[in-house]
């Protein structure tokens, strides 16, 4: 069975800096593109960032670029989304999502449970 | 401002077919496939539809998707209680090099 945990969502103020991580299990982490998505209280879904099978090809969306990185071991099965410069805007839900494949337009299929993100001024 | 549009709410009684209709452009919907997630209440998404019209092992035929230029549709026949959802349309947009969501539709059973 696929996994995703994430964790590493805290409280913290504007300007300040954050590690999300996920652990995904069940499933041969290396072989998929892995993304992040956001989702703010009360709105819909918001993809972040993604990152290739090997950790070759990294985008962002464009409110995110230059702040975020993302980052991924598969010696551990993991994923990461390294957040700096944080803004009130970045208050939401942020789920690790694994795509169908390894291509970089392979859907995204499983969902962790999300880990909550809050900026506050 | 979503790049894919969808209605806001859409309602039916149960056992009603209902559909979502997802809008978007040549540098999306058009030249790409379309996904679409359903998330209940308190939950994550689920992959609903992927590559236009294809079901998820476990997801029942009552749920079909289509895809005609740059707009697409969800169907839902045989309308449940626990459909009750929030459902999301997804594609890769090559303009943007990221993916795209729909500003997702509020599905409520009368």
């Amino acid at each position: 069975e696929v996994q995703l945990v994430e964790s590493g969502g805290v409280v913290v103020q504007t300007g300040g800096s954050l590690r999300l991580s996920c652990a995904g299990s069940g499933f041969t982490f290396e072989d998929y593109t892995m993304n992040w998505v956001r989702q703010a209280p009360g709105k819909g879904l918001e993809w972040v960032s993604l990152i290739s099978w090997d950790g070759g090809s990294t985008y962002y969306t464009d409110s995110v670029k230059g702040r975020f990185a993302i980052s991924r071991d598969n010696s551990k099965n993991s994923l990461y989304l390294q957040m700096n410069s944080l803004r009130t805007e970045d208050t939401a839900l942020y789920y690790c999502v694994k795509c169908r494949g390894a291509g970089l337009s392979s859907p995204p299929d499983y969902w962790g449970q999300g880990t909550p993100v809050t900026v506050s001024s | 401002q979503s790049v894919l549009t969808q209605p806001p709410s859409a309602s039916g009684t149960p056992g009603q077919r209902v559909t979502i209709s997802c809008s978007g452009s040549s540098s999306n919907i058009e030249n790409t496939y379309l996904h679409w997630y359903q998330q209940l209440p308190g939950t994550a998404p689920k992959l609903l539809i992927y590559r236009n019209n294809q079901r998820p092992s476990g997801v029942p035929d009552r749920f079909s998707g289509s895809k005609s230029g740059t707009s697409a549709s969800l169907a839902i026949s045989g309308l449940r209680s626990e459909d009750e959802a929030d459902y999301y349309c997804a594609a890769w947009d090559d303009s943007l090099s990221g993916w795209v969501f729909g500003g997702g539709t509020k599905l409520t059973v009368l």
